[in-house]
């Protein structure tokens, strides 16, 4: 079935070390990538977006990276603060210029960050 | 920018009782606002999206009579979980986005407890 999965659902890196959450799609359709942070108690705070018609997006501290040829996700993150820590969400958007531009969310990846 | 206001952050209420959830756009318009649903440890879950003026959208298996949502204006959309029984106790997320191809940007859910 079409769905938005995560290779590794927790994350423990290093103060200062760079981070790498992963990402599946299964839909060739997707269009729209999206990253999200969500504290505990809190809801998704936007990161970084990508379209299907980049492979690399950069933003201050995070780089996302899509790979259309398998479908993969990737957001890195460098020098990993602890304030980076959180859960980590993937989400993908179908059709995402239409009316609707619904999301689908994959399950999510814990990063702690040892000081 | 893009700020969503979401209100109340924590509710407990009584089996029966009808609860309303607002959701603000603060510092734009919202054309498109959705209702999303997460359970602890787990990803979000669209209910339903909303355009304002118009009939929300429910997700398959979303009960619309149980689910009121209303999008009056471009800046705050309301759901209204009736007649709520301990089952829907849950933490509700809203976001919302200035334009078909601009990201979601979410509040800061509602945390509803039924007793």
């Amino acid at each position: 079935g079409e769905s938005v999965g995560l290779h590794l659902p927790t994350l423990s890196v290093q103060e200062g070390d760079n981070s790498i959450i992963n990402c599946a799609y299964s839909n060739s359709a997707s269009d729209y990538f999206i990253w999200y942070k969500q504290e505990s108690g809190k809801g998704p705070q936007f990161i970084i977006d990508i379209r299907s018609n980049m492979d690399k997006r950069q933003g201050q501290r995070v780089t996302v990276l899509l790979n259309k040829t398998v479908k993969h996700l990737s957001l890195q993150i460098a020098a990993t603060q602890p304030g980076d820590s959180a859960v980590y969400f993937c989400a993908e958007g179908r059709g995402y210029g239409g009316s609707q531009g619904n999301l689908i969310f994959g399950k999510g990846t814990k990063l702690s960050v040892k000081p | 920018g893009a700020v969503v206001s979401q209100h109340p952050s924590w509710v407990i209420c009584k089996s029966g009782t009808s609860v309303k959830i607002e959701c603000r756009s603060l510092d734009f318009q919202a054309t498109t606002m959705f209702w999303y649903r997460q359970f602890p440890k787990q990803s979000l879950m669209l209910m339903a999206t909303s355009n304002e003026g118009s009939k929300a959208t429910y997700e398959q298996g979303v009960e619309k009579d149980k689910f009121l949502i209303n999008h009056a204006s471009l800046t705050l959309s309301t759901l209204t979980v009736t007649s709520a029984h301990p089952e829907d106790s849950s933490f509700y997320i809203c976001s919302a986005r200035d334009g078909r191809n601009q990201p979601q940007h979410f509040g800061d859910g509602t945390r509803l407890s039924i007793l």
